[in-house]
């Protein structure tokens, strides 16, 4: 069965810093990954996705990803932290070879980021 | 244009009484989802709707639980007896077809509360 790891449920960075939050998959297949992010009240919206082709996916707000099969992640960066980007981060995963084609997402347990002046 | 709107966004119940939680995606997407998310966790699959018919209903907890979606448009989320472990977040999302590399768009979410 596919499972999401998200190693610290929380992060804490100084404005201006790298953020790093980490993703880490189980899945018997190649599967789609995505990340989220969880504004206060707010709905769910996506950051970016990997499919297919290129591993280094580039999202909005800044935000990259990585695709490593070899290590089975998908860590989230962003070279330089702003105030606005404090909120929650969710990584999923969907494998349609098992989700009949469509898109029954699994998530981690979320990380909760704090940027601080 | 708007956005997949859920209501209530609150809802507080004692145990034991029914509810009904209701899902309005954007307009023309076909594929229908349900989460719940409860504290500290993420969401979890519960059911998915293309069109009219409920194509996965696997992630439903107990016979408890049921959504429809009848003209395909919006979807009710019905829990009959409700047990305080059911007090989470009830998260909806539409997409445009059901395809794995379709963005899913996600509501805000009802806070289902059961005291």
């Amino acid at each position: 069965a596919q499972s999401v790891t998200q190693l610290g449920s929380h992060v804490s960075v100084s404005e201006g810093a790298l953020v790093l939050l980490r993703c880490n998959y189980s899945s018997s297949v190649p599967p789609y990954l995505f990340w989220y992010v969880q504004y206060p009240n707010q709905g769910l919206q996506l950051l970016l996705k990997y499919t297919t082709g290129a591993t280094l996916v580039k999202g909005i707000n800044g935000f990259e990803a990585e695709f490593k099969k070899s290590e089975t992640s998908f860590h989230l960066t962003k070279p330089s932290a702003h105030m606005s980007d404090a909120a929650e981060y969710f990584c999923a995963v969907s494998d349609p070879l098992i989700s009949g084609g469509y898109n029954k997402l699994i998530f981690g347990a979320g990380t909760r980021l704090a940027v601080h002046p | 244009g708007a956005g997949v709107s859920q209501t209530p966004s609150n809802k507080v119940t004692e145990k034991g009484k029914y509810v009904e939680l209701r899902c309005d995606p954007i307009s023309g997407h076909t594929a229908l989802y349900w989460y719940r998310q409860s504290l500290g966790q993420g969401p979890e699959f519960l059911i998915y709707f293309q069109g009219t018919g409920a194509a996965d209903d696997s992630g439903l907890p107990n016979d408890r639980f049921f959504a429809v979606r009848p003209e395909g448009s919006v979807s009710t989320l019905k829990i009959q007896r409700t047990e305080r472990g059911d007090s989470a977040v009830y998260l909806c999302a539409s997409s445009p077809r059901g395809l794995a590399v379709n963005e899913q768009f996600f509501g805000p979410g009802t806070r289902l509360t059961v005291l």
